[in-house]
């Protein structure tokens, strides 16, 4: 069965540094999420993101984050500078697109371990 | 984004025994419903989900759950776990006022003792 992949499993960083989260979704979906789980906490929803562009985020989601579709196989997440609260596990997903209003599943990547110190 | 409670931060049990995680979401208008599972170092995976029709639903790995539109439920059952079912569990919903993204509840951490 395809995967959504991520990379790294676990990235260590210093606070103020810049990281880069990439995932390679589902190769024919359309859609694109970047979810954050704090350790005790929910799943929260980040940015959704469709033809090359985001379709919504969230509150969290500041001018720290951004996202980007480099060359139609990786969708990369980038903290710019890394506040020790950024410290979470962050999955990425993708969905097919093919009937967005109604049945839409979305498949998770391992995520990604985001160590901030 | 749409409220969605887990009952149980962490359930225990014993091999056989029936599970069920309860799960109510806040949104009066159309939901759709899943359930997540997560095991150990892996990623999340679809148990089951509703969109309609029938609201009891049966997923993956002998798990079914039943939608209860009157109290804004979605609990998840299990006759008879296996230690492989030790797992962190999550419910989540989708509606169109949210543009179909996943609100996700806590998770319930299930504990399957051999």
């Amino acid at each position: 069965e395809p995967e959504v992949t991520q990379t790294p499993s676990h990235q260590v960083t210093q606070m103020g540094q810049e990281v880069i989260l990439r995932c390679v979704p589902i190769s024919n979906h359309l859609y694109f999420y970047w979810y954050r789980q704090i350790l005790g906490q929910k799943v929260e929803f980040l940015v959704s993101f469709y033809n090359n562009e985001i379709s919504e985020k969230s509150e969290i989601f500041d001018d720290q984050f951004s996202v980007e579709r480099p060359d139609g196989s990786n969708f990369t997440l980038k903290i710019r500078s890394t506040k020790l609260e950024d410290s979470a596990m962050y999955f990425c997903a993708s969905f097919p697109g093919a009937d967005r209003l109604a049945k839409n599943i979305q498949y998770f990547g391992a995520g990604t371990r985001l160590s901030v110190l | 984004a749409q409220s969605v409670s887990q009952h149980n931060h962490h359930v225990i049990l014993s091999e056989a025994a029936s599970l069920e995680l309860g799960c109510n979401y806040s949104y009066g208008g159309t939901v759709n419903l899943f359930w997540y599972v997560q095991y150990p170092g892996q990623h999340l995976q679809l148990l089951l989900k509703y969109f309609s029709g029938d609201p009891l639903v049966k997923g993956i790995k002998g798990f079914e759950a039943e939608f209860i539109k009157s109290k804004f439920s979605f609990n998840l059952r299990k006759p008879s776990v296996q230690w492989s079912d030790t797992a962190e569990y999550f419910c989540a919903v989708t509606t169109a006022m949210d543009d179909y993204k996943l609100s996700f509840g806590a998770g319930t951490t299930v504990t399957v003792r051999a």
